[in-house]
């Protein structure tokens, strides 16, 4: 499988709990972003990342969001103190490049109790 | 400023006629614009993109018409199939500056056989 891969596909977690999300880019692409779609609406943009680096943050806000791409595994975007708001789909997207052209995961489906 | 308005927000269509979604932006320094497909519980598939030195491009059954001046694009499916039905983004970028894709809010297709 060559695609983008994103891990867990469904996670259910209760308020103030931690939620870890995964996204494995595809092979041979660097470049890492990740967006949010609430119910009926479109994706927002929430952080673009390098290995090792945050290029772009704008889009995740300020507290209890943080994500990372380590040098060596998965891109993670990491939810702490989880609230009902929190719940939406996440999306991960690749790209070779810092170009435009960037391929979906599958998406991780949060539900928050 | 940044944002990608989009319509119409739903869409009937017969089976073998003609599927038109618009879109408009604001902000010049959008140098790419990319549509993507999205079925239920997946994540959004590049579909096809446009760049503002190409007023239109057509791959197979899509094209998109690209108006510079006016600022707006859209997507346009020929002989539309039942299996067409899904609901479709249109997006913008800057190439040479942010990397991040800005979204509209969708249109969902439905293509009645």
């Amino acid at each position: 499988n060559a695609g983008v891969m994103q891990n867990p596909r469904h996670l259910v977690r209760r308020r103030g709990q931690e939620a870890r999300l995964r996204c494995s880019p595809m092979k041979g692409h660097s470049h890492v972003y990740w967006y949010r779609q609430l119910p009926e609406e479109g994706l927002k943009f929430m952080v673009y990342l390098q290995k090792e680096n945050i290029i772009d943050e704008s889009g995740m806000p300020k507290e209890r969001f943080s994500a990372e791409f380590p040098k060596e595994g998965p891109s993670i975007l990491r939810i702490q103190q989880v609230v009902r708001g929190d719940s939406a789909a996440y999306f991960c997207a690749s790209s070779f490049s810092g170009g435009a052209e960037q391929f979906f995961g599958p998406g991780t489906r949060l539900t928050v109790l | 400023q940044q944002q990608v308005k989009q319509s119409p927000q739903s869409l009937i269509v017969q089976k073998g006629g003609i599927s038109i979604i618009n879109c408009a932006y604001e902000n010049t320094a959008f140098d790419y614009f990319p549509w993507y497909q999205q079925f239920p519980g997946k994540g959004p598939a590049l579909l096809i993109a446009i760049r503002p030195d190409v007023s239109e491009k057509k791959e197979g059954r899509f094209t998109i018409s690209f108006n510079k001046s006016a600022k707006q694009f859209s997507l346009h499916i020929m002989d539309s199939q039942p299996g067409d039905s899904a609901t479709y983004f249109c997006a913008a970028s800057g190439i040479q500056g942010a990397q991040k894709l800005v979204f509209g809010q969708g249109t969902r297709l439905t293509i009645n056989p």
